[in-house]
């Protein structure tokens, strides 16, 4: 199955800094990555995705790029801000239903 | 859309008692899906249902947990013995078919 390797497992920026966060997947067919903020006590919720006939994708503040070859993807947060402060996690789906997670990433913005 | 909705949020019990959670998913959503998430493990898929037939419960931990989806808008996942072990955060996510994956809140489960 999908195995999904993300790094670092903790990262503290200053704000104002940008945090970026790195995945890699092994299999070849997944096709959908989408990545998921939680805040503590909170539910993972999407904050962007991208599928893999695109190479990059921005939202404001936030970009995903993805390297099909190499199969790897990042998130790139921008002029981070206090309220950036949460775990994020990255995801690959294949063609099937089943979402493989990451183990997490934990962003602290130093204010 | 109310998004996912589940109960109870947070629950308490004995070791031995029989826990049961509940999910409503997106209406119009043909995917359900459990997952457990702990700090030691991560997010777990536990089960995976689709127009309300279960595909693939591999994740399921043992012969205490069970699930059912007996119509499209209604879920259940049940642990029968339940132990200390099985604290945890338990999500119900819904998606239609490929798309977007959306949580609910997530039941808190503490067996004391």
């Amino acid at each position: 199955g999908e195995n999904v390797e993300q790094h670092p497992s903790t990262l503290s920026v200053q704000e104002g800094d940008s945090a970026v966060i790195k995945c890699t997947y092994s299999d070849s067919a997944s096709n959908y990555f989408p990545w998921y903020k939680q805040e503590l006590g909170k539910r993972p919720q999407l904050i962007i995705d991208i599928r893999s006939n695109v190479g990059e994708k921005k939202d404001q503040r936030i970009a995903v790029t993805l390297n099909k070859t190499a199969k790897h993807f990042s998130l790139h947060i921008t002029e981070t801000q206090p309220e950036d402060s949460a775990v994020y996690f990255c995801a690959a789906r294949t063609n099937d239903y089943k979402l493989s997670f990451g183990a997490g990433t934990t962003v602290t913005v130093r204010a | 859309d109310a998004g996912v909705i589940q109960s109870p949020r947070h629950e308490v019990t004995e070791m031995g008692q029989e826990v049961t959670l509940r999910c409503k998913p997106i209406s119009g959503h043909n995917s359900l899906f459990w997952y457990r998430q702990t700090m030691m493990r991560g997010l777990e898929l536990l089960i995976y249902f689709n127009n309300n037939v279960p595909i693939d419960d591999s994740g399921m931990p043992e012969d205490r947990f069970s699930a059912k989806m007996p119509n499209a808008s209604f879920s259940t996942l049940k642990i029968q013995p339940s132990e200390p072990r099985d604290s945890a955060v338990y999500f119900c996510a819904t998606d239609t078919s490929g798309n977007t994956i959306y949580f609910g809140e997530g039941s808190w489960l503490t067996v004391v």
